[in-house]
């Protein structure tokens, strides 16, 4: 059974960046056939996209969160990172990182979350 | 990049009601659009993608239709388990977008 699971600090200073690790586990993340993806939710808000990455490197992102975004891949460690800078308070969010396949498929695999809260 | 509007935002039902969420998507997708449930504190669960294909394990009381730009969810016989939010998220383009998501309450 796949797994997937976040962990990072839950409290980053504002200006400075957010960074948070996906670990899978079941499966590997070299696997020709998915992406993997990160998603977040602001408290009581909708999800939002932030970006994906194949095992090669490949990487898509939100445009509007582009400038700020780096996702990087980690074959050996079967782990894939986020990372977010210059937060503001606007990026208080439970942050969730997810499979999905190639193809135009959703997400099939989620993690269960990691609350990130930007306070100073 | 492509706009997902569901509607109602919020929708009260009794247990054993038939309930139907609609999403829209501002240009075509075809049928590569997927719906999920989201409990509070939970992670979102896939129910249905390619508009129409019931995800393994989901009940059969969930159904999707549509294609192009419009979409429709249906819960035939509402269960309590059943209340929640759902999101629609189209899956035909980069950056994926979701719906802003449709809260099932207790009537």
């Amino acid at each position: 059974q796949l797994q997937l699971q976040e962990s990072g600090p839950g409290l980053v200073k504002p200006s400075e960046t957010l960074s948070l690790t996906c670990t899978v586990s079941g499966g590997s993340i070299s696997s020709s056939s998915y992406y993997w993806g990160w998603i977040r939710q602001p408290p009581g808000k909708g999800l939002e996209w932030i970006g994906s990455i194949f095992y090669s490197g490949s990487t898509y992102y939100n445009p509007s969160l582009k400038s700020r975004v780096t996702i990087s891949v980690d074959t050996s460690k079967n782990q894939f990172s986020l990372n977010l800078s210059s937060v503001t308070a606007a990026d208080t969010a439970v942050y969730y990182c997810a499979r999905h396949p190639l193809s135009t498929r959703p997400f099939d695999y989620w993690g269960q979350g990691a609350l990130v809260t930007v306070s100073s | 990049d492509i706009q997902m509007t569901q509607s109602p935002s919020s929708v009260s039902a009794s247990v054993g009601d038939r309930v139907t969420i609609t999403c829209r998507a501002s240009r075509g997708i075809s049928s590569w659009l997927a719906w999920y449930q989201q409990k509070p504190g939970k992670a979102p669960k896939l129910l249905i993608y390619a508009a129409s294909s019931l995800q393994s394990g989901v009940p059969s009381r969930f159904s999707g239709s549509g294609s192009g730009t419009d979409f429709t969810l249906t819960i035939s016989s509402l269960q309590p388990e059943d209340f929640a939010t759902y999101y629609c998220q189209q899956a035909n383009i980069f950056p994926r977008t979701f719906g802003q998501g449709t809260k099932v309450e207790i009537k």
